[in-house]
């Protein structure tokens, strides 16, 4: 079983419909969990964090975490084609700053 | 404040030489980690260097090494070279304390002929 997973798609959706992108995990000690968006040819970037139990909002973008359940989500609300790219889940454990990567979600925004 | 940099962006090396990579990270910033990028395996952790020390390290064989200097940047170099190191190298910038957030460089692609 691999430590982070994700689908990898493509996950296709129409232009300003909502995106959701689901992750899950192994290890139950995991204590923050990231959203890193990749553009073909282009580094991750980060999207944003979650720490607690809950919804996370920032913009456009909605970090869900259920730790009971090893699973954490990406909602996308009003999709753009300009995001079309890989969604990459990651998890770090412990103080150190490795994070576990999953292999990436592929999202097309179709016009 | 600049990003994170690392240079060279492109190499082109072949099998058995070694090659040093090298990162800047954000100003500030005392934590720099090295991921490495591949189609078939995804992004996977190298090591974690804090203040000139290695604080954490993956499941890679000797042949990757790494260092820290004063200012933070970091180096990472693999020797003896193999067709199966071809990946995207990262750099990871953290401000090394409580916070989490690791932002990423541009990378080198690594093209082992």
């Amino acid at each position: 079983q691999k430590e982070v997973e994700q689908n990898s798609g493509p996950l296709s959706v129409p232009e300003g419909a909502i995106a959701s992108l689901n992750c899950t995990y192994s290890d139950r000690g995991s204590q923050s969990f990231f959203w890193y968006r990749q553009y073909s040819g282009k580094s991750p970037e980060l999207i944003m964090f979650i720490y607690s139990n809950g919804d996370k909002e920032d913009g456009r973008f909605t970090a869900q975490l259920n730790k009971a359940s090893q699973y954490v989500s990406l909602l996308i609300r009003d999709s753009q084609p300009s995001d079309s790219a890989t969604y990459l889940c990651a998890v770090k454990s412990g103080t150190a700053s490795k994070l576990t990567f999953g292999t990436g979600t592929r999202l097309q925004v179709t016009l | 404040k600049a990003g994170v940099t690392q240079t060279p962006r492109y190499l082109i090396k072949t099998r058995g030489q070694q090659v040093t990579l090298s990162c800047s990270p954000i100003s500030g910033h005392r934590s720099v980690s090295w991921y490495q990028q591949t189609p078939g395996q995804g992004l996977q952790f190298l090591f974690e260097y804090f203040s000139e020390t290695q604080r954490n390290k993956g499941n890679f064989p000797g042949r990757f090494s790494g260092r820290q200097f004063s200012n933070s940047r970091s180096e990472m170099n693999v020797s003896t070279l193999e067709l199966g190191d071809s990946a995207l190298y990262l750099c990871a910038s953290n401000e090394g304390g409580r916070t989490n957030e690791q932002f990423f460089g541009p990378g080198t692609r690594l093209t082992v002929l």
